[in-house]
């Protein structure tokens, strides 16, 4: 069963500084990988979605990574801002899952001022 | 505007109540899905649906029926609630094309059941 993991499970930075979020996944036989925003408390809002064929996504100060031989996705944060403090969830779609999203736990992420 | 809306958004209720969580899309999606999160355990998959009339169990589908009438919505029902059943439920829908099948989650749905 495909397992994915992030690290760090918490994480503080000072405004302005640029960041790496990290996603493990168990089995690369994957369809394609998204990572979420969510507030507390709130639903999730779709940032990137990586599909299998791709390297890399970019939105704005947003850039997303996969290494699918590896089972691994980076999100990068650049500059960051008190208002990109939020959980990021990373979730994998395997290819034999039906379309299910397997979720990591999440990264909880605290911008201070 | 491109949305998955759910209603009732708050919901407290008693066990053996039954209740209906809807779930409506206006993508004209052909997937879609219920979620729901609990501390600890992240999101896990309860039920879904390729299309109009056919669905299928996700992970955790126990004590949960959905029914696929329309498109558009995906209702959630819960025939005998019981408080294991208190978590933050989402609908999510997705095209499920290839290249073109991002998920798009609806704003939740907190039930606690007594």
């Amino acid at each position: 069963k495909q397992e994915v993991t992030q690290i760090p499970a918490a994480l503080s930075v000072p405004e302005g500084e640029n960041l790496v979020l990290n996603c493990s996944f168990t089995d690369s036989a994957i369809y394609n990988l998204q990572w979420f925003r969510q507030d507390p408390g709130k639903g999730l809002t779709s940032l990137l979605l990586i599909q299998s064929s791709q390297r890399e996504q970019t939105s704005g100060r947003l850039n997303a990574s996969l290494d699918k031989s590896s089972g691994r996705s980076t999100l990068y944060i650049a500059a960051s801002q008190p208002g990109d403090s939020a959980t990021y969830l990373c979730a994998v779609v395997s290819s034999n899952s039906g379309y299910a999203l397997n979720f990591g736990k999440g990264t909880s992420l605290l911008v201070t001022p | 505007e491109a949305q998955v809306t759910q209603n009732p958004r708050y919901l407290i209720t008693v066990t053996g109540k039954k209740l209906t969580v809807t779930c409506s899309q206006n993508m004209n999606h052909e997937y879609m899905s219920w979620y729901r999160q609990d501390p600890g355990l992240g999101l896990r998959q309860i039920y879904y649906s390729m299309n109009v009339e056919v669905t299928d169990k996700g992970d955790v589908p126990e004590g949960y029926k959905v029914s696929r009438k329309e498109k558009r919505n995906f209702p959630l029902i819960l025939e005998s609630p019981s408080p294991n059943q208190t978590s933050l439920y989402f609908c999510a829908s997705s095209l499920v094309r290839q290249g073109n099948d991002e998920q798009y989650f609806g704003p939740g749905t907190r039930l606690t059941v007594t």
